[in-house]
């Protein structure tokens, strides 16, 4: 089976712009999630979603948002980039929600200048 | 709620030696919990889990971690270090507090010496 995939690997934004960042499951996966990885935070969790349908959410912003398609892909778009929004975006995807390992993607590197 | 500690943002060993990284966490609910590690410019990859069957729990790469309750510890080692075994290494704790989410510890960076 092909890995989550999440496209595109490195992003250059400016301050004020927003981006979209996709991620593929890994096939019958239908929960994906997705983290922030920065040095300074470590690796803080965003937002879990389950047959379209966000499950939970963590503590960011309204500019942070996501969804999820009927074929379990995902997006998740940031508006108005702040210089604190460059880190390493992770995306995760596992079959269920209960304690179904997460297999990461190799992720999206943001730097917003 | 639920929180994750790993004691130690860097551990380094020789070649050869014990590996131990520490673990702690609180959570209000019965926990699962992982062990992830991640190489330079990569996503995580899991090594090992907990899901309340066996206290210890066997994952790839010779590591292993045991689920202590008492002392709400989930500590992860390894006999013998290999130089390929440096990387960064995270513990987390998932629980049902109201939908299911996954806090990931800070992390500790494994360096092994030859």
């Amino acid at each position: 089976k092909a890995g989550v995939t999440q496209t595109p690997r490195y992003l250059i934004k400016t301050r004020g712009q927003q981006v979209t960042l996709s991620c593929s499951p890994i096939s019958g996966h239908r929960s994906v999630s997705w983290y922030q990885q920065t040095p300074g935070q470590g690796l803080q969790f965003l937002f879990e979603y389950f047959s379209e349908t966000q499950r939970n959410k963590g503590n960011f912003p309204g500019r942070f948002s996501g969804r999820q398609f009927s074929n379990s892909r995902s997006e998740m778009n940031v508006s108005t980039l702040e210089l604190g929004d460059s880190a390493l975006y992770l995306c995760a995807s596992s079959p269920g929600v209960v304690q179904e390992t997460q297999y990461f993607g190799p992720g999206t590197r943001l730097l917003v200048l | 709620a639920q929180s994750v500690t790993q004691l130690g943002s860097h551990v380094s060993v020789s070649e050869g030696a014990l590996v131990l990284l520490r673990c702690n966490y609180s959570s209000s609910v019965p926990p699962y919990l992982f062990w992830y590690v991640q190489y330079p410019n990569q996503g995580l990859q899991l090594l090992l889990k907990y899901t309340s069957a066996a206290t210890l729990v066997k994952g790839i790469n010779g590591f292993e971690a045991e689920f202590k309750k008492s002392e709400t510890s989930f500590h992860l080692t390894k006999p013998s270090a290999h130089m390929s075994d440096a990387a960064e290494y995270f513990c987390a704790v998932r629980a049902n507090t109201g939908g299911f989410k996954t806090i990931f510890g800070a992390g500790t960076r494994l360096f092994v010496k030859a």
